[in-house]
């Protein structure tokens, strides 16, 4: 009965590729996220999405794609991969209102090699 | 821009005893939010306690309580009795609302190791 739910857990992939990492949530949310971790465990937002529209990308390299069908999922596509792409990626989610906790997944740990 | 600062990177604390992490951040809102997030090795990040920028009172969850100085912009986490289950990454994090949507944004963490 997981809150919000991320797959795979685990990608590795080699240096070029195209992958997809897909989040769902079932608590009902409005708001959906993208973060990236990086090696030093900096958080940093990637995309913020709305009742399935764009709100904020944080000037993310354009080989990024969010895309989220319906308000439950928010899916990262990530084109021609390469080695600084390397970290952990988090979806997460939080109702249209103040005071209230980023609900978030348990990661998609993505290497590059 | 909204900044959060952790000067600490990594900390350490006898089981038992009492530590506190420090987190400042900068905004000129004068509505907000702010929390404390775990990271424990399984990656997953839990929720630890939150803070309304308009409540002069300090939250507290059990062994957790902040000290929040909104004046001065600081918000440190104080852990009691700290347990070995305690030791993990702990986040700071400031919520606003920008650009028609609610934006968290996290300082750099405090590594905290609870020693037996």
């Amino acid at each position: 009965d997981t809150a919000v739910s991320q797959t795979p857990k685990y990608l590795v992939t080699q240096m070029g590729n195209d992958k997809s990492i897909k989040c769902e949530q079932n608590l009902g949310h409005d708001t959906m996220y993208w973060y990236k971790q990086d090696s030093k465990k900096f958080l940093k937002i990637m995309f913020s999405y709305n009742n399935k529209e764009l709100i904020i990308n944080e000037t993310v390299p354009n080989r990024f794609s969010p895309k989220s069908p319906d308000k439950a999922h928010l899916n990262l596509h990530i084109n021609s991969l390469e080695l600084g792409d390397s970290a952990v990626y988090f979806c997460a989610s939080s109702p249209s209102f103040r005071g209230t906790e980023a609900f978030f997944g348990q990661g998609t740990r993505l290497t590059v090699v | 821009a909204q900044t959060v600062t952790q000067s600490q990177p990594e900390m350490s604390v006898q089981e038992a005893e009492t530590v506190t992490l420090s987190c400042t951040y900068d905004t000129s809102e004068n509505n907000y939010y702010l929390f404390w997030y775990k990271q424990p090795p399984s990656r997953q990040m839990i929720l630890v306690i939150r803070q309304e920028a308009y409540k002069q009172q300090n939250a507290t969850e059990n062994r957790f309580s902040v000290n929040f100085q909104k004046a001065a912009k600081s918000f440190s986490l104080k852990i009691s009795d700290s347990q070995l289950g305690d030791t993990a990454m702990y986040f700071c994090a400031f919520m606003n609302f920008t650009s028609g949507t609610y934006k968290y944004i996290f300082g750099t963490g405090t590594r905290l190791k609870v020693l037996a």
